[in-house]
Parts: structure tokens; sequence; C-alpha cells
């Protein structure tokens, strides 16, 4: 079955960076766009953007443009997000998710999301 | 970018209650649009996609409806398991998606 599972939780210092992975399974990883999500505590979803993981090229949100990256490491079927000089706003819960359809549709498939707390 | 504004931002409602969950997009996204529900400490779940059908699995109880701007999301006769958070989500614009802020589904 299909699956994305995610790495565990992460507790940061100001300044630090983080590494997240997303682990893809029961499905061709490089024929199916990933994207991330935040979601900060008691608060809503928000797009961060996505990786087409056949190119391997990035697309990011306005909001998410300078200190985030996307990359990937296809033999390993796994996405993965770093954030570098974590502030404290990037406490939040960050998930993959796959897209059903690739270049504009929904997201059918969601990794179990990841917990960052920044705090000094 | 396509801005969604989603309404009401809670709800409390009735076991056996109908209830409707709106989003409003800033322009026409002609049918881009999907419903997730998330439970607390989870992920979300795809519910309806292409504003009206229906993912596999998902209670038939459940329906999307809606065209260019104003799109809605239906539960009928509620249940206990369908306390949850409600996204919607545009993906017409694509590479550029935006959910909507959520409503909140209690029970009364």
């Amino acid at each position: 079955q299909i699956q994305l599972v995610q790495s565990g939780p992460e507790l940061k210092k100001p300044g630090e960076s983080v590494k997240i992975s997303c682990k893809a399974s029961g499905y061709t990883f490089t024929d199916y766009a990933m994207h991330w999500v935040k979601q900060a505590p008691g608060k809503g979803l928000k797009w961060m953007g996505w990786i087409n993981t056949y190119t391997g090229k990035p697309t990011y949100a306005d909001d998410f443009k300078g200190r985030f990256v996307f990359s990937l490491e296809a033999s390993a079927s796994t996405a993965n997000l770093q954030i570098s000089n974590l502030k404290n706003e990037d406490t939040a819960t960050y998930f993959c998710a796959r897209e059903a359809i690739n270049y504009g549709s929904y997201f059918d498939y969601w990794g179990q999301g990841v917990m960052v707390t920044v705090s000094s | 970018d396509i801005q969604m504004t989603q309404s009401p931002a809670s709800l409390s409602a009735s076991l056996g209650e109908t209830v409707t969950i709106e989003c409003r997009a800033s322009e026409d996204i002609y049918n881009g649009l999907a419903w997730y529900q998330q439970k607390p400490g989870k992920s979300p779940q795809l519910l309806i996609y292409n504003a009206n059908s229906l993912h596999t699995g998902v209670p038939s109880r459940f329906s999307g409806s809606g065209s260019g701007t104003q799109y809605s999301l239906k539960i009928n006769s509620l249940q206990s398991e369908d306390v949850a958070s409600y996204f919607c989500q545009q993906y017409y614009d694509y590479p550029q998606y935006t959910f909507g802020a959520g409503t909140k589904l209690e029970l009364k």
C-alpha cells in the first residue's frame, strides 16, 4: 500500500538547521510530485511548495523562499526538507503530501507529519 | 495569487444533523478544489476532489458541490467520528496552491 513515512520530531535552537525526510513506498516515486505543507500549532495548513521528483526541480511559495530547501534521494524514494537559520516562528508540524496527478491537482496521500520545535 | 475564504471558522452541530461548510475563491477556479478532513494530531485526509468527486473509501454522507468561485462541503447525518477540522484547497492556480483557513467542527 502507498505510504509516506516521515522522520521523527526535532528540537532545535534558533539559528540552527534541520533536515526532515519523507520516505515513499508502494508506488513509483518519480511518477508523482511531492509537496510540503506547514501547520503552526493550532493553525491552518500553509502550502510551502513542491519538488518535481523526476527532474529534482523545486518550486517554493513566496513565504518559503530563502531558508527552505527541497531535495531528493530518488534512489531511496525520499524527499527532504531542510530549513536553515531556524526562527521561533518555524515551530510547526511539517507534512509531505503526494500530488495525485502531476501539474495541478489535489494531494491524495500525506505523511504523518514532523513536529519541529524551535526554542532557546 | 488566488485567495480562499472559508466559513464558518467553527461550527457546533448535533449527531444526525446536516452540516455545510463554504469556501469562496477570489477568482474562478473551474472546479479545481479539494476538501480535506484533519482529526487532532493526525495528518489531513482527502475527502473530495474536483469539487464534487468522492475520494475512495470516503463515506457517502460527504458530498461536495459548487462552481466558479463558490464551493461547499456537506455532511449528511453527522456522526461522532466526523468531529474534525475541514480545509478546502484550490489547485487550479498551478503551480500555486492555496488552502482555506479551516473549519473546526464540534458536537453540540
